[in-house]
């Protein structure tokens, strides 16, 4: 069964810790995608990657495909990081869509 | 561009009563995802579209759901009879091609009571 395993599923952190998000997937994938959803709802797609390692700003995203596994990392992390992070997959092989993660609620309190 | 565009943003209804969820995707995009969030199942693929053509529904979780996609620039998702168990956000996303970042839509959140 293709699943996606996040975590931790709620995180609080205090403002400017490192924060890392965890994301493991049971089979090989084609490409992961980090999503962030704001308070309001809002889905904001933060990165999509295949291999290696991308950075925005002070969002980095790793995936190592031989452990089948990513992290998103947030440094000097502000309340306005505040949202819920969602790991989504495209397992190899198929037409399918995105499989997603439960997200992980992280909480920056200033 | 103004983005994916949902509409309407908030829907309530009665149960048995048709519901239509409207999608407009990004100019150019040649992929329109729809997704339905809950609390208790997160994020679920609903059906996608390239290109105008349905790919893939077995998302959709039965016959009730329907969805089009009449041309490249608007897309439908239906519900009848509508049933409480349908209350959830209804997000919309285009991409540009296959594997590219997903832009999502404000969502629709819909109640039915």
């Amino acid at each position: 069964k293709n699943e996606v395993e996040q975590s931790p599923q709620n995180l609080t952190a205090q403002e400017g810790e490192f924060i890392t998000i965890n994301c493991s997937y049971s089979v090989g994938i084609s490409a992961l995608h980090w999503l962030q959803q704001h308070p309001g709802g809002g889905i904001v797609s933060l990165f999509m990657l295949s291999s290696g390692k991308k950075k925005h700003g002070r969002l980095i995203a790793t995936i190592n495909i031989q452990e089948k596994h990513s992290s998103l990392h947030i440094t000097a992390s502000h309340p306005r990081d505040s949202a819920v992070y969602i790991c989504a997959v495209r397992f190899g092989g198929g037409a399918d869509g995105l499989t997603f993660g439960k997200g992980t609620h992280l909480i920056i309190q200033p | 561009d103004a983005g994916v565009i949902q509409s309407p943003r908030h829907e309530v209804t009665e149960m048995g009563q048709e519901v239509t969820l409207r999608c407009k995707p990004i100019s150019g995009h040649d992929y329109l995802f729809w997704y339905r969030q809950t609390m208790m199942r997160g994020l679920e693929l609903l059906i996608y579209f390239n290109n105008n053509v349905p790919i893939d529904d077995s998302g959709m979780p039965e016959d009730r759901f329907s969805a089009k996609m009449p041309n490249a620039s608007f897309s439908t998702l239906k519900i009848q009879p509508s049933e409480p168990r349908d209350s959830a956000v209804y997000f919309c996303a285009s991409s540009l091609v296959w594997d590219a970042n997903r832009f999502f839509g404000p969502g629709t959140r819909l109640t039915v009571l």
